[in-house]
Order: C-alpha cells, then sequence, then structure tokens
C-alpha cells in the first residue's frame, strides 16, 4: 500500500519567514495529495491541495509544488503567522479508487514573535 | 456546506463498557466515510472505511469485532467501541467524503468530523 513519508516533524521559524515542508509517497498510482492543518484538539482542515496534472498550485501565502518523477510534493508557506503555528499534515490517496487518504506523520510549526 | 459532525465529543468511560460514536453528514451525502484514530502528536491513522448498505473494510491490524462499524444512511455512521480498555483511550475522528459527481461542488474531498476523546479508566 501506500506509504508517505512527511518531514521534518518539528519545525520553527520567525514570524515573516518561510516554512517549507516536504513529504515522499511511494505509489505512483497517487494522483491526489491534500494538505491539511490541524490545531490542537480540532479537526483537521483541508489548506490546499494539488492534483496529480499540475506541478504547482498556489493560494495566498501558500503554494504546494508537485514533482511526479521524485514522487514528493512540498507545502510552502511564506510571511509566516503566529497563526499558522499548528501541526501540518500531507496525505495522498489515489481519485476513484475508493479515496482512502494515507497521511504523512505530521509537521508541529512554530511561528515564533 | 460540507459539514460534519460527531456525537459524542468527549466521553469518559470504565474498562469493559461499549462506546458508539456517531459521525454525521449535515448537508450533503456521503456513500463513504472513514475512521481514523489519533494518538497524542501523532498522524491520523485510518481504521476503516465505512460503505453505506454494506459492510466496512477494516485496515490491517483493526480488530473488526472490537469497532463495530455501520452505515446505516447516507448521513450516518457509527463507530462502537467494545468492551474497552484503557488503551482504546485516543481521539477518533470521522471523515465523509462527498460524491464524485461533484453536485455539491466538492470532487472527492473528504470532510472531517470534529473528534471524540475517548477516556478508558
Amino acid at each position: 500500500g501506500e506509504n508517505v513519508e512527511q518531514h521534518p516533524s518539528t519545525l520553527s521559524v520567525q514570524e515573516g519567514d518561510s516554512a517549507v515542508i516536504k513529504c515522499t509517497y511511494s505509489d505512483s498510482a497517487s494522483n491526489y495529495f491534500p494538505w491539511y492543518k490541524q490545531e490542537l484538539g480540532k479537526r483537521p482542515q483541508l489548506i490546499i491541495d494539488i492534483r496529480s496534472n499540475v506541478g504547482e498550485k498556489k493560494d495566498q501565502r501558500i503554494a504546494v509544488t508537485l514533482n511526479k518523477t521524485a514522487k514528493h510534493f512540498s507545502l510552502h508557506i511564506t510571511e509566516t503567522q503566529p497563526e499558522d503555528s499548528a501541526v501540518y499534515f500531507c496525505a495522498a490517496s489515489i481519485q476513484g479508487a475508493g479515496n482512502m487518504l494515507t497521511f504523512g506523520g505530521g509537521t508541529r510549526l512554530m511561528v515564533k514573535p | 456546506g460540507a459539514v460534519v459532525s460527531q456525537h459524542p465529543s468527549w466521553v469518559i468511560c470504565k474498562s469493559g463498557t461499549s462506546v458508539k460514536i456517531e459521525c454525521r453528514s449535515l448537508d450533503f451525502q456521503a456513500t463513504t466515510m472513514f475512521w481514523y484514530r489519533q494518538f497524542p502528536k501523532q498522524s491520523l491513522m485510518l481504521m476503516a472505511t465505512s460503505n453505506e448498505g454494506s459492510k466496512a473494510t477494516y485496515e490491517q491490524g483493526v480488530e473488526k469485532d472490537k469497532f463495530l462499524i455501520n452505515h446505516a444512511s447516507l448521513t450516518l455512521s457509527t463507530l462502537t467501541v467494545t468492551s474497552a480498555h484503557p488503551e482504546d483511550s485516543s481521539f477518533y475522528i470521522c471523515s465523509a467524503r462527498a460524491p464524485p459527481s461533484g453536485r455539491n461542488g466538492f470532487y472527492n474531498e473528504q470532510f472531517f468530523g470534529p473528534g471524540t476523546r475517548l477516556t478508558v479508566l
């Protein structure tokens, strides 16, 4: 089955700096890659996703890039703010084949004011 | 739109009792729901896939007789933790998958419930 690795497990940045979180996946059939933000004790919230037919997607301060050949994708957050502090999870799935999400291990992002 | 609720949000029970958790899609029909378990500071681990009108598909290592799943309608799936023990204490989260037809405007996206924190004494 699919295996998703996520790095780093913790990331501390200064407010205003950029943060990058990287994930690799094992199943070349995976074609949908969402990123979730989870605050303590709350539900994961989808922040951005990318499908395998594009290499990059941007939404204001967040962007995701996908390299299908290398089977890795990354989340980029620019101009970080303290409210960006949370745990971020990447995931991979095969659309149209059950849509099960396989999650990475998570990255705890801390933005210091 | 695309709201998923869970009930209860928090439960404490004695060892040996059974606990039922409900997951509801409030404004869309979900033929497929997923149940996850999350330990503190860890990732979400898929326990099972719940399909309306059929048996759930359990992930390897998840005891189907211990974690009973019933998806009786297009808006409700339940997870019953039977004969709960302290090691079953965890955060249980469900998600519901939007219909692939996209009639609600959400193609195959999963929407998560708020989670249920189970503590077994």
